[in-house]
């Protein structure tokens, strides 16, 4: 059974750093084709991803937050760590950890999401 | 980026009606497209993937259709416990984009 649990500070100032880490269980993040990522959704708006590492270390970012964004993995502790840089009000939101997994067929192959952590509300405000 | 666009953006309906929500994308995706199912206050759950793929568990009432830019949700006959926002998300390439909610409400 495949679980997410997104843990953090609820509260942050404007141009502190926010580091918010996702912990799992159910899966190995060395295991081929599988990822793990952030989405994020403000109050009342539409969901946004932001990040993604993958079991080969490969990382992505949405290019809108790539210069404020760090993802990283323990897998040890089976810990996925988001840093996001100078937080500003509007990037008040809730954060989701979410579990990519690898499908492939005759046309080809990419990664969706298929689980999602229970997220946490991140305020931005001094 | 690639934009997603749903329509409606709110949806009336009752108990049993066929409900349909479309999704178009500012370019064509192939079929990869997924949709998330969110109550109010919960994380979204997947739904459909790979355009009519139906994640294990998910109802046969929902189905999937669409490829190339023109896709659509179908929930054959709706349910109290239908009643939620639905996104669609592309994951054809980075970034990966959500469209914008389409809420079903009751009637």
């Amino acid at each position: 059974q495949i679980t997410l649990k997104e843990s953090g500070p609820t509260l942050v100032k404007p141009t502190q750093t926010l580091t918010l880490t996702c912990t799992f269980s159910g899966f190995s993040l060395t295991t081929s084709g599988v990822g793990v990522g952030w989405v994020r959704q403000p109050p009342g708006k539409a969901l946004e991803w932001l990040a993604l590492i993958f079991w080969d270390d490969d990382e992505r970012y949405s290019p809108s937050l790539k210069t404020r964004l760090t993802i990283a993995k323990d897998t040890s502790k089976k810990q996925v760590v988001l840093k996001m840089t100078k937080m500003d009000p509007v990037d008040t939101a809730t954060y989701y950890c979410v579990h990519a997994t690898y499908y492939y067929d005759s046309s080809g192959w990419r990664y969706y999401f298929d689980y999602w952590g229970q997220g946490t509300l991140v305020t931005v405000s001094s | 980026d690639i934009q997603m666009t749903q329509s409606p953006s709110t949806l009336s309906a009752s108990v049993g009606d066929r409900v349909t929500i479309t999704c178009r994308a500012s370019q064509s995706i192939s079929s990869w497209l997924a949709w998330y199912q969110q109550k109010p206050g919960k994380a979204p759950k997947l739904l459909i993937y790979k355009a009519s793929s139906l994640e294990s568990g998910v109802p046969s009432r929902f189905s999937g259709s669409g490829s190339g830019t023109e896709f659509t949700l179908t929930i054959s006959s709706l349910q109290p416990d239908d009643f939620a926002t639905y996104y669609c998300q592309q994951y054809y390439s980075y970034p990966w984009t959500f469209g914008q909610g389409t809420r079903v409400e009751i009637k």
